[in-house]
């Protein structure tokens, strides 16, 4: 069964701490990992898509990776507006034609200044 | 661009009242999802269209019905509300063919509350 795993569920950081974020992943044929973010009473909004493993892409103060099994999302010097919930995703290779994604539980990160 | 539009964004129903809640993008997408999210289960899929027309199940869509008569709009419909349907709704839209950057667009959500 294709199924994600984020940790922690919750982490606070102070200003300027850097830290990462874990997604661990079982899927048939991976297609594409989706990372998002998520503000409190929004919807989640886009924040990378990595395909293969060694791939890497940044974006300000977040960089994401993908490994055969995992992706990280590191938070270099993170300031108190990257506060949000952090969701992660996974398209499968049955899913090619359907383009669904199969979400983590997410995590909750507080960054205080 | 709007993106992707929902209505309404909040509503309290009654057990065993009907709604219907709609989902509208403007840019021109052809896969459109309807997803619920509730607290420590993430995003799960209740039903998802890849064009006009077309519509299919996901991985909870008992008690659910949806419709995608035109391309931009995508409909939910709850028949007869229970109390396990209180949860915040999120529309989603991708294009068939992304580039290297591709993502779903999503709604802002409709907060649904059934008592």
């Amino acid at each position: 069964e294709d199924q994600v795993t984020q940790s922690p569920e919750a982490l606070r950081l102070q200003e300027g701490e850097s830290s990462s974020l874990n997604c661990s992943y079982t899927v048939s044929g991976l297609r594409g990992l989706f990372w998002y973010r998520q503000d409190p009473g929004k919807g989640p909004e886009f924040l990378f898509t990595l395909y293969s493993a060694g791939e890497e892409k940044e974006k300000e103060r977040l960089k994401a990776t993908l490994t055969k099994k995992e992706s990280f999302l590191h938070i270099t010097a993170p300031k108190p507006e990257d506060s949000a919930t952090y969701l992660c995703a996974v398209q499968a290779g049955g899913s090619s034609n359907t383009g669904k994604l199969i979400f983590g539980q997410g995590t909750t990160l507080q960054v205080k200044p | 661009n709007a993106g992707v539009t929902q209505t309404p964004k909040f509503r309290v129903l009654k057990t065993g009242q009907s709604m219907t809640l709609l989902c509208a993008q403007d840019m021109n997408h052809e896969y459109m999802y309807w997803y619920r999210q509730d607290p420590g289960m993430g995003l799960r899929l209740i039903h998802y269209s890849v064009g006009e027309g077309t519509t299919a199940k996901g991985e909870v869509p008992d008690g659910y019905n949806v419709s995608r008569l035109k391309k931009q709009n995508f409909l939910l419909g709850l028949e007869s509300a229970a109390p396990s349907q209180t949860s915040v709704y999120f529309c989603a839209s991708r294009l068939y063919r992304g580039g290297p950057n591709y993502g779903y667009t999503f709604g802002s959500g409709t907060r649904l509350t059934v008592v």
